[in-house]
């Protein structure tokens, strides 16, 4: 089934940004999604179809997504921005429709 | 905004049988696929499958087929996902969501399931 690789970790400074990678074989062929999970909460959508923002989400989310890799970009890091981070893509080659990445724990200094 | 209530947190025994629930608004189930996703303690985001509410059709993945079944009760507006034998492995938060394409839009606050002898 396909794999999409995310870091494990990343630590940024608040104000800083913060770029969190989502590797896949031949990616930016389709549409990649991200979802922030905060500490207990359940997750909830920030990016859908590569780049776009659904209503509430601040405009310090961003998304890219071509070649091999999808990025999500978050500028002006908060202390609120704490979380994991999973990407996730449709699968319609196999049997596995909805595929996570591995998860990314952003920490703000 | 599109709300999804789960049932409560749910302590098992190895071998019991368990269905828990996911209740959403009427518009919801009119228009929108539900989903079921697993995450074990501490470790990332697993799609179990997916139910279309208007014709009960499903898709499983291949890593929870056989084990776990879904359903909906359109009448009460609510998606139920539902093991007969759990096993301690069972043991994870389950969150509902639903999509009306390859995102989840919306997700419930999560169902834990402990499963221990």
């Amino acid at each position: 089934s396909y794999v999409l690789t995310q870091p494990p970790s990343v630590s940024v400074a608040p104000g800083q940004t913060a770029k969190i990678t989502c590797g896949g074989t031949n990616i930016g062929s389709g549409t990649v999604h991200w979802y922030q999970q905060k500490a207990g909460q359940a997750p909830v959508l920030v990016i859908y179809d590569d780049t776009d923002r659904p209503s509430g989400i601040p405009g310090r989310f961003s998304g890219s997504n071509s070649g091999n890799t999808a990025t999500l970009t978050i500028s002006g890091v908060e202390a609120g921005d704490e979380a994991d981070y999973f990407c996730q893509v449709w699968d319609g080659s196999g049997d596995q429709l909805y595929v996570f990445g591995t998860g990314t724990k952003v920490s703000v200094l | 905004e599109v709300q999804l209530v789960q049932s409560g947190t749910e302590v098992k025994k190895p071998g019991e049988s368990l269905k828990i629930s996911c209740k959403g608004s009427e518009d919801i189930f009119s228009n929108y696929w539900i989903s079921w996703v697993r995450q074990l303690p501490g470790k990332g985001l697993e799609w179990m499958g997916r139910i279309e509410p208007t014709d009960s059709s499903k898709s499983y993945s291949p890593s929870f087929r056989g084990h776990i079944t879904m359903s909906v009760d359109r009448s009460i507006s609510t998606a139920f996902l539902q093991w007969s034998s759990l096993k301690a492995s069972d043991t994870a938060m389950y969150y509902c969501a639903i999509h009306s394409g390859w995102y989840f839009r919306s997700w419930g606050q999560g169902t834990l399931i402990t499963v221990s002898s």
